[in-house]
C-alpha cells in the first residue's frame, strides 16, 4: 500500500464544477507534488510545495488552484474544467525540496470531465 | 537538454529471460536517476535509482547500470516475472533543482509465461 493517500480514486464532474482533490502523507515529508498524467505518457509536473509554500507552478491554467493547508495535507481545488482535463492526478512527497530525496507518489485521482 | 530519452517504447519478453531498457540524457547536471514501475491504475511506484557516483546498483533481481562518460543508464531486470509486466519509467533531476523530475516517455514491459 501506497503511504501517500488520494481521495476520491474517481471523480466524475461537468465543466461548470468545482470539486477538490485531496492528497495526505504521514511520512513527515516537506515537499508535496502534484502532476498530471494523460494515458501512456509519463507524468508532468504541475505544482510543487515546500514547507507548505508554493516553490514551482509550471504554468498551469488559473482553473486549478493548489492549496498546502499543512505539512501533511495537499488539496487540488478544481473549477472550470476543459475536457481536456481529463486525466490521472498524482500526488507525490518528498523529504525536502534539496538533496534529490525520493519522491514517493499515490495512486492518483481519476478525473473525467464531462 | 532537459530530456531523457528511453528505449524502446514496448518490449517482451519470456518469463525467466533479461528485460533491459535504456536512458540517455544531456544534461550533465543531473545527479539523481531513479527509475519508476507502475501497473494500470495505480501511481508510480520508485523501484530503484542511483547517483553517478557509481557505475551500478543492484535490488534483487533489479540492476541499474551507470555509464557517466556516455550519459546513459539503464535497468535490468534478471528473471523476469509475469508479475514484472509494467510501465517502467527512467528519470532524471538536479540538486537545486526543486527536485524536478524529468521523466522518460515510458516503457511497456510484458513478460509472458
Amino acid at each position: 500500500d501506497t503511504e501517500v493517500t488520494q481521495t476520491p480514486k474517481h471523480l466524475v464532474m461537468g465543466m461548470t464544477n468545482k470539486k477538490s482533490l485531496k492528497c495526505e502523507q504521514h511520512m513527515g515529508h516537506r515537499a508535496m507534488y502534484w502532476y498530471k498524467q494523460k494515458a501512456k505518457k509519463p507524468p508532468e509536473l504541475m505544482f510543487v510545495y515546500s514547507y507548505e509554500k508554493l516553490s514551482i507552478n509550471e504554468s498551469v491554467p488559473s482553473r486549478f488552484s493548489p492549496e498546502c493547508p499543512n505539512s501533511s495535507l495537499l488539496n487540488l481545488h478544481l473549477h472550470a474544467l476543459q475536457p481536456e482535463d481529463s486525466a490521472l492526478y498524482l500526488c507525490a512527497s518528498s523529504q525536502t525540496t534539496s538533496g534529490n530525496r525520493p519522491q514517493h507518489f499515490g495512486d492518483g485521482t481519476r478525473l473525467s470531465i464531462l | 537538454q532537459q530530456q531523457v530519452k528511453q528505449s524502446p517504447q514496448s518490449l517482451i519478453v519470456q518469463k525467466g529471460g533479461i528485460s533491459i531498457i535504456n536512458c540517455a540524457y544531456e544534461n550533465t547536471a543531473f545527479d539523481y536517476f531513479p527509475w519508476y514501475q507502475q501497473f494500470p491504475g495505480k501511481g508510480p511506484a520508485l523501484l530503484i535509482a542511483i547517483r553517478p557516483d557509481v557505475s551500478e546498483k543492484k535490488e534483487g533481481r533489479f540492476t541499474i547500470s551507470f555509464n557517466k562518460s556516455a550519459k546513459q543508464f539503464s535497468l535490468h531486470i534478471m528473471d523476469s516475472q509475469p508479475g514484472d509486466s509494467a510501465t517502467y519509467f527512467c528519470a532524471a533531476s538536479m540538486r537545486g533543482g526543486s527536485e524536478k523530475l524529468v521523466f522518460g516517455k515510458g516503457t511497456k514491459l510484458t513478460v509472458n509465461p
